[in-house]
């Protein structure tokens, strides 16, 4: 059972457009947090939302988090080749912080120039 | 900080051969996570240990596939023997103290890529 469904999976569009990447799932988590990953590297965390409701900006991207805490979105602006990778979403969950984290399958972005 | 380091980087093997990934978390990290990653399945937690005691390993495939972490610095994820379906890519990753506020934030390395022929 994937507890985190992210979609799409695949995305290829071109420099300059807007998009925006979904994370859902009927759990509650603690928390979550958005990774990318480049080829050939591990994941790299880029943040973490808490709050339900919560909006975080990185430059040119914005994460949500659902009021709920059961869903989370990242935007990104004006894309750039160098937004290409493998983006994941990755819940926390339960009262007991083990750090353990339930992981998505992912979303292959493509930025072409 | 070197960061989270494993070695090898790549590994090609026969099928029926023994297989050890080893994995030297960020020195302070108490927890230490094992990871599979396939383009069918994603990422896929193996095991994870807390200050160097296993604490879940429901996500081992069966009993070919062992881990251990002898201290706060090593960690290995042995496959015997290793399969074809085992080729992927073995992550290692750790996290900061339970105490501290960002205890969730995994650490990856650049991960093991391993071919089972």
């Amino acid at each position: 059972t994937q507890l985190l469904e992210q979609s799409p999976q695949f995305l290829s569009i071109q420099e300059g457009e807007n998009l925006t990447v979904y994370c859902n799932s009927s759990s509650v988590f603690s928390s979550l947090q958005w990774y990318r990953q480049e080829p050939g590297e591990g994941p790299v965390l880029l943040v973490t939302v808490v709050t339900g409701g919560e909006v975080k900006k990185l430059k040119r991207l914005t994460f949500q988090f659902g009021d709920a805490r059961k869903d989370s979105s990242l935007h990104i602006t004006a894309a750039q080749p160098g937004d290409t990778g493998l983006y994941l979403c990755a819940g926390a969950r339960g009262s007991s912080n083990t750090g353990k984290l339930i992981f998505g399958q992912g979303t292959t972005l493509q930025v072409k120039p | 900080d070197a960061g989270v380091i494993q070695s090898p980087r790549h590994e090609v093997t026969e099928m029926g051969q023994e297989v050890t990934l080893r994995c030297k978390p960020i020195s302070g990290h108490n927890s230490l996570f094992w990871y599979r990653q396939t383009m069918m399945r994603g990422l896929e937690l193996l095991i994870y240990f807390n200050n160097n005691v296993p604490i879940d390993d429901s996500g081992m495939p069966e009993d070919r596939f062992s881990a251990k972490m002898p201290n706060a610095s090593f960690s290995t994820l042995k496959i015997q023997p290793s399969e074809p379906r085992d080729s992927a890519v073995y992550f290692c990753a750790s996290s900061p103290s339970l105490e501290r506020e960002n205890a969730d934030t995994q650490y990856f390395g650049p991960g093991t890529r391993l071919t089972v022929l």
